[in-house]
């Protein structure tokens, strides 16, 4: 079956632009998860969904991020005001179920670039 | 505040030995440990993981031992093979679904 898309895949912005990156999670997946991964790091923690619901946004660096997911499935990351430090790949994953211990799948990425 | 590391960059095996892959945590809170691998232009992709109740989970030539009074686990993979080639990501969570990764160790298996 289908896993996780991303898009675009490739994003380059102005600094100051608004951006809106796109999830389609894998059909069915309750939970929803945004990375923010740069350059020679792992990972970072953003935000997460389960169903339309934001359980947890601590990881969202400023107010200029804002993620959504408003029917249960498809998530947008928007990013207001680009700034050079913006610039990082995007990961998307998603869960089938609420535990802790269900596997997340990742979408490929969306690579920001704020010039 | 890195809760999760990875302290080797990269490791070079040759095909057929041992791959040994660390990983050292902070936090006593978390109880759930998994390995991801990432090859370029792809998202990571879920290898192996283990509960904190166990000390050891086998998956074919992929085995994860998770020491906890040293808050250390590590991967190994036997035999490795060339298309074992890729970035290794540790990561850890408390219980709750946000997972927290190490910067990632490069292998490079050569024939």
């Amino acid at each position: 079956g289908a896993g996780v898309s991303q898009s675009p895949r490739y994003k380059v912005a102005k600094r100051g632009q608004d951006v809106a990156l796109r999830c389609d999670p894998i059909s069915g997946h309750v939970s929803l998860f945004w990375y923010q991964q740069a350059l020679g790091q792992g990972p970072e923690f953003l935000t997460y969904f389960q169903n339309e619901a934001q359980l947890d946004k601590s990881g969202l660096p400023s107010d200029r991020f804002f993620a959504e997911r408003p029917e249960g499935s498809v998530s947008t990351l928007k990013i207001q005001r680009t700034q050079q430090e913006d610039s990082a790949v995007y990961l998307c994953a998603s869960s089938f179920g609420r535990r802790g211990t269900d596997t997340q799948y990742f979408g490929p990425g969306t690579r920001l670039t704020v010039l | 505040d890195q809760q999760v590391k990875q302290n080797s960059p990269s490791l070079s095996v040759q095909e057929g030995r041992i791959s040994i892959l660390n990983c050292d945590y902070t936090n006593s809170m978390f109880d759930y440990f998994l390995w991801y691998k990432k090859y370029p232009a792809e998202g990571p992709t879920f290898l192996i993981s283990i509960s904190s109740i166990k000390d050891k989970n086998e998956d074919g030539r992929f085995t994860v031992f998770l020491n906890k009074s040293a808050k250390h686990l590590s991967l190994h993979i036997v035999p490795s093979q060339p298309g074992d080639s890729a970035v290794y990501f540790c990561a850890a969570s408390t219980g709750f679904q946000k997972l927290v990764f190490g910067t990632g160790t490069r292998l490079l298996v050569s024939p």
